[in-house]
């Protein structure tokens, strides 16, 4: 059984900041997704990994991929209040992807 | 922009009632997955469909099932409702080699 794990849970962070947060999961995959949900609405698409190495960069958000280690990162950049949501990865196996539980990001003054 | 629609967009049920969530997009993608998302939890998979047939399922009792539509909508129906299926009930569609494109949600409270 595939299992997605996501780190930290809640991330508290200063406005111009930079953070990472991690997944890593349990089984090979052939494709990766970072998605970002506001309160009470749905799942915005941020990036789609594919391969090994792969790098995809989006203003303050940069996401990487390592199947080697099962291991991707969402990497922050001067963090600001807009960027304040909860990211999720999932990992895709037979275009069916399985969630992690999501990081809750608040980035204040 | 696939414009998924969702509706209803809340609701509110009794326990032991049944309910039917509606899906449906304007890109007329061909596979459709329903997901349950509890408070403070990422979404759960309930089941896909791909042309009308159920193409895979998650960890769910039979009394979720659910429907595609020739037009690729496409329905969720609970019944028996519990408690715990109060939940945000998110639809997802895709195309071969593509991300998942969710709807807005159904917010579905069981009281």
């Amino acid at each position: 059984e595939l299992k997605v794990e996501q780190n930290p849970l809640f991330l508290s962070m200063q406005e111009g900041k930079n953070y990472t947060i991690y997944c890593n999961y349990s089984t090979t995959s052939d494709r990766l997704y970072w998605y970002r949900q506001d309160p009470g609405k749905s799942l915005e698409s941020l990036f789609v990994l594919l391969s090994n190495g792969a790098v995809k960069q989006e203003g303050r958000l940069m996401a990487s991929l390592d199947t080697k280690a099962r291991l991707s990162t969402l990497h922050i950049t001067a963090a600001v209040h807009d960027l304040s949501a909860t990211y999720f990865c999932a990992v895709g196996g037979s275009y069916i992807p399985t969630f992690g539980r999501g990081t809750s990001l608040i980035v204040h003054p | 922009e696939t414009g998924v629609t969702q509706s209803p967009t809340h609701l509110i049920k009794t326990r032991g009632q049944q309910v039917t969530l509606r899906c449906s997009s304007q890109s007329g993608h061909n596979t459709v997955s329903w997901y349950q998302q509890a408070l403070g939890q990422g979404p759960q998979f309930i089941f896909q469909y791909y042309r009308e047939e159920e193409n895979g399922r998650g960890n769910f009792p039979p009394r979720f099932s659910g429907l595609q539509f020739p037009n690729y909508s496409s329905e969720l129906n609970v019944n028996a409702l519990e408690l715990d299926d109060s939940a945000l009930y998110l639809c997802a569609v895709q195309g071969l080699n593509t991300e998942a494109f969710f709807g807005q949600g159904t917010r579905l409270t069981v009281v």
